[in-house]
């Protein structure tokens, strides 16, 4: 079992259609991150949240729009999605980020299982 | 520009036998290796890391070398078993949040 939840498991959605991935993680972790995977690629880094602040936006058009409401949970707001948007998208979380008292140690991500993302 | 290259992409080894799965970077600030594993229709699981403050880390059946003046890594499994079977992507930072991966290597672990 991971301990980084992600819901859905998997969402279909029109170009037109707002919707919105979710991601939970009761371990303590002080990082969370967005990765986007295409099939037979590596996962890609969308966004980084340290201590509930955006750290880190690797250019993603607006039409994927990052959420931290609190320390344990981050959500990913899709709208107006294009269909080579489709792909895997992985939440992770680590037990430190940048900016907080343990910046300078080095942790593991630790991923959920992710969201299966189709635009139709 | 693809800064970690597991130049491999795929292996075959048979069950028993030593599994060496390679890595290459070319960003010199990475300070922080891991290797992870992935199921399909699953997330990346954390196997190993390594500083680069140190060249060699063992957990059980897998040891991860780190040679930086070649900008190199490798994951060695052994004994190599059929439940490996996977692809295996490594990963760097440079002492920030940003983690960057390889492109991946499928093994498999045949009887």
């Amino acid at each position: 079992d991971t301990e980084v939840t992600q819901t859905p498991k998997h969402l279909v959605m029109g170009m037109t259609n707002k919707k919105s991935l979710k991601c939970e993680q009761h371990m303590g972790h002080r990082a969370m991150y967005w990765y986007k995977q295409k099939a037979k690629k590596p996962p890609e880094l969308m966004f980084v949240y340290s201590y509930e602040k955006l750290s880190i936006n690797e250019s993603v058009p607006s039409r994927f729009s990052p959420e931290c409401p609190n320390s344990s949970l981050l959500n990913l707001h899709l709208h107006a999605l294009q269909p080579e948007d489709s792909a895997l998208y992985l939440c992770a979380s680590s037990l430190s980020g940048s900016g907080g008292p343990l910046s300078s140690y080095n942790s593991p991500l630790h991923f959920g299982n992710g969201t299966r993302l189709t635009v139709t | 520009d693809q800064q970690v290259k597991q130049n491999s992409p795929s292996l075959s080894v048979q069950e028993g036998r030593i599994s060496i799965l390679n890595c290459d970077y070319t960003n010199s600030m990475f300070d922080y290796f891991l290797w992870y594993k992935k199921y399909p229709a699953e997330g990346p699981t954390f196997l190993i890391s390594i500083s680069s403050i140190k060249d060699k880390n063992e957990d059980g059946r897998f040891t991860v070398f780190l040679n930086k003046s070649a900008k190199h890594l490798s994951l060695h499994i052994v004994p190599s078993q059929p439940g490996d079977s996977a692809v295996y992507f490594c990963a760097a930072s440079a002492d920030t949040d940003k983690l960057i991966f390889g492109t991946g290597t499928r093994l498999q672990v045949f009887p």
